[in-house]
């Protein structure tokens, strides 16, 4: 089955850090770009991240610039969420979410649109 | 910033008939780089349309997307009791790429 399940999420206080990872399977998780994408309690979408295939370009949102690290580790399928500094604003349910570009044949486009989403892994900032 | 409001916040509607969600960008939207999303409670988010109007692999043809500049629309034609849930907008053409707030689609 083709799926992505993140875990790490938790309760933690306000300064505090936290890991979250995702892991991809039923598809070829390294040819892919990912990202993390958040929901607050209540409120809508918010994208947070961005690494491309390879790693080799990162991006984030200004909200978390500074703060948050993403990576992946291919050889384990897996995405992951390092999160310092944290604040209250920062609770929400992360998901991480595959964009639609596939690489193949030395091509590797970025469409930013997902087409596979985790159901998410809950963090909770509160002293 | 592109910002997206969706309206209705909330739509009830009964099975069988037609749900019309609006997306309203702040600014004109780049190209055709638009996309809507499905959330039904507890689940993930589930792509439905991207560029404006093309579905994704396995929407049913019930789902269709239209729109230009800064005016779109998610419309399902008639309603089956699985697509109450949660419709998300996405706007990709200008970074930061940015979400609507989401319209609810409730059964009457």
């Amino acid at each position: 089955e083709v799926q992505l399940v993140e875990s790490g999420g938790g309760l933690v206080q306000p300064g505090g850090s936290l890991r979250l990872s995702c892991v991809g399977s039923g598809f070829t998780f390294s040819r892919y770009p990912m990202n993390w994408v958040r929901q607050a309690p209540g409120k809508g979408l918010e994208w947070v991240s961005y690494i491309s295939s390879g790693g080799s370009t990162i991006y984030y949102a200004d909200s978390v610039k500074g703060r948050f690290t993403i990576s992946r580790d291919d050889a384990k399928n897996s995405l992951y969420l390092q999160m310092d500094s944290l604040r209250d604003e920062d609770t929400a349910v992360y998901h991480c979410a595959r964009d639609r570009g596939y690489c193949s044949s030395g091509s590797c486009p970025t469409y930013w649109y997902f087409d596979l989403w985790g159901r998410g892994t809950l963090v909770t900032v509160s002293s | 910033e592109i910002v997206l409001t969706q309206s209705p916040g909330t739509l009830s509607l009964s099975p069988g008939e037609r749900a019309t969600v609006s997306c309203r960008a702040s600014q004109s939207v780049s190209s055709t780089y638009l996309g809507w999303y499905q959330q039904r409670p507890g689940q993930a988010p589930r792509l439905l349309i991207y560029g404006i109007s093309t579905r994704a692999t396995g929407i049913p043809d019930r789902f269709s997307g239209s729109g230009s500049g800064t005016d779109f629309t998610l419309t399902i034609s008639r309603l089956e009791p699985e697509d109450f849930a949660l419709y998300y907008c996405q706007q990709y053409g200008s970074p930061p790429l940015t979400f609507g707030g989401g319209t609810k689609v409730e059964i009457k």
